[in-house]
């Protein structure tokens, strides 16, 4: 089966410049989550869908970050303005459903790197 | 909220020597318990998950894990390390509907 899609690979960027992530889960995962990582952390969580609907966004800065699932599949990140403390790695995972017993199928990321 | 620490930011073992990677959690119930691992530049994979039953859990790469209740504690082992083991470790905890990732730890194999 085919992994979790993700891109670009890289991205550098002035600093308020804006940005967007691509992901394609696994096929049939209805949930699907962007990490933030950054450097020296473990991922933190930003976003989970449920199919097209918002689960949790709590830690998501909303002024500047947004996240879509339009048609319950692909999702894209966004980030406008971006500010040099976004530099981090962007990970995507999808699940068949929320927290099962298989966890998260992870794709490589997209590392950003704000100048 | 569940949190997980993981104590050792960083650890070198020399080639064919055993391996424990620490993992604290914090939650008010069992929680599913995991470990993944992440080779520079690679996303992460799932080496081994607790749910419940038997505490001594297997996983892929020759790695396997102990709950212990008592401690809220899950570490990781490998009898011998293999150079190809060099990589970031994460113990993450999940409960309801989301997991929590620790900081890490790195390994590093010595030859």
């Amino acid at each position: 089966e085919a992994g979790v899609a993700q891109s670009p690979r890289y991205k550098i960027i002035e600093k308020r410049q804006s940005v967007a992530f691509w992901c394609n889960p696994i096929s049939g995962h209805a949930t699907l989550y962007w990490y933030q990582q950054i450097l020296g952390q473990g991922p933190k969580l930003l976003i989970q869908f449920q199919n097209n609907g918002v689960v949790d966004d709590s830690q998501l800065p909303k002024d500047r970050f947004s996240a879509e699932r339009l048609k319950g599949v692909d999702s894209t990140l966004k980030i406008q303005p971006a500010k040099l403390e976004d530099s981090a790695v962007y990970l995507c995972a999808s699940s068949l459903g929320g927290l099962d017993k298989n966890g998260y199928t992870f794709g490589s990321g997209t590392r950003l790197t704000v100048v | 909220a569940q949190s997980v620490t993981q104590p050792d930011i960083h650890i070198t073992v020399s080639e064919g020597a055993s391996l424990e990677l620490r993992c604290n959690y914090s939650y008010g119930a069992t929680p599913y318990l995991f470990w993944y691992v992440q080779s520079p530049g690679q996303g992460l994979q799932l080496l081994l998950k607790y749910f419940s039953g038997d505490t001594l859990v297997q996983g892929i790469k020759g790695f396997e894990a102990e709950f212990k209740r008592s401690q809220s504690s899950f570490n990781l082992r490998k009898p011998s390390v293999h150079w190809s083991d060099a990589a970031e470790y994460f113990c993450a905890v999940g409960a309801g509907d989301d997991m929590r990732f620790g900081a890490g730890t790195r390994l590093t194999v010595k030859p």
